[in-house]
């Protein structure tokens, strides 16, 4: 059954460095999406992405955060001056159909760790 | 604005006995329901899904969930826990407008043996 991967499944990194975090969504999926959980919070939407563009973005996707499809297979999210505030298990989605009724797959996750 | 509550943080059950985790949302129009369950160390995977129609709706690994609108709830059903049923489970509310999903604070299952 296709899935949707994400690397690495854990980075470590120091306050202020740049960090990327990699999916491969399904192959036929169009939608593709970033959330992130703050341990011991809920599940927080970051970003949607579609045809190439930023389709809604929170509150929280700053000016530090971009979202990029370099090829036909990767997503990935980059935070470029981390913040120990950025600690999280970062999760990407994707979805054949737009939601709601689009059903988002998620990834494992990948665990970030600002020091 | 749209939100989600799950009342109950933790909750603990014998292996055998039947389990309830409770949903409750806030939007204006017709929600777009769902239940994830996270094992550890896994990502999100759906459960099941309520958009129309039968107000009772059957998911994976033997859940099942019920719409109710007058009370604003999607609760979450077994009737009998099994211990891989053991994760957190999070309810989750898509609406029509935007691309996203809105989680609750997620419940985390516990089954003794």
């Amino acid at each position: 059954e296709p899935e949707v991967t994400q690397t690495p499944s854990h980075q470590v990194t120091q306050m202020g460095q740049e960090v990327i975090l990699r999916c491969v969504p399904i192959s036929n999926h169009l939608y593709f999406y970033w959330y992130r959980q703050i341990l011991g919070q809920k599940v927080e939407f970051l970003v949607s992405f579609y045809n190439n563009e930023i389709s809604e973005k929170s509150e929280i996707f700053d000016d530090q955060f971009s979202v990029e499809r370099p090829d036909g297979s990767n997503f990935t999210l980059k935070i470029r001056s981390t913040k120990l505030e950025d600690s999280a298990m970062y999760f990407c989605a994707s979805s054949v159909n737009r939601t709601p009724t689009g059903e988002q797959f998620f990834g494992p996750g990948t665990r970030l760790t600002v020091l | 604005a749209q939100s989600v509550t799950q009342p109950d943080i933790h909750i603990t059950v014998s292996e055998g006995a039947s389990l309830e985790l409770r949903c409750n949302y806030s939007y204006g129009a017709t929600p777009y329901l769902f239940w994830y369950v996270q094992s550890p160390g896994q990502g999100l995977q759906l459960l099941l899904k309520y958009f129309s129609g039968d107000t009772l709706v059957q998911g994976i690994k033997g859940f099942e969930a019920e719409f109710k609108r007058s009370q604003s709830s999607f609760n979450l059903r077994k009737p009998s826990v099994h211990w891989s049923d053991a994760a957190e489970y999070f309810c989750a509310v898509g609406t029509s407008g935007t691309y996203k999903y809105i989680f609750g604070t997620g419940t985390r299952l516990k089954v003794l043996a």
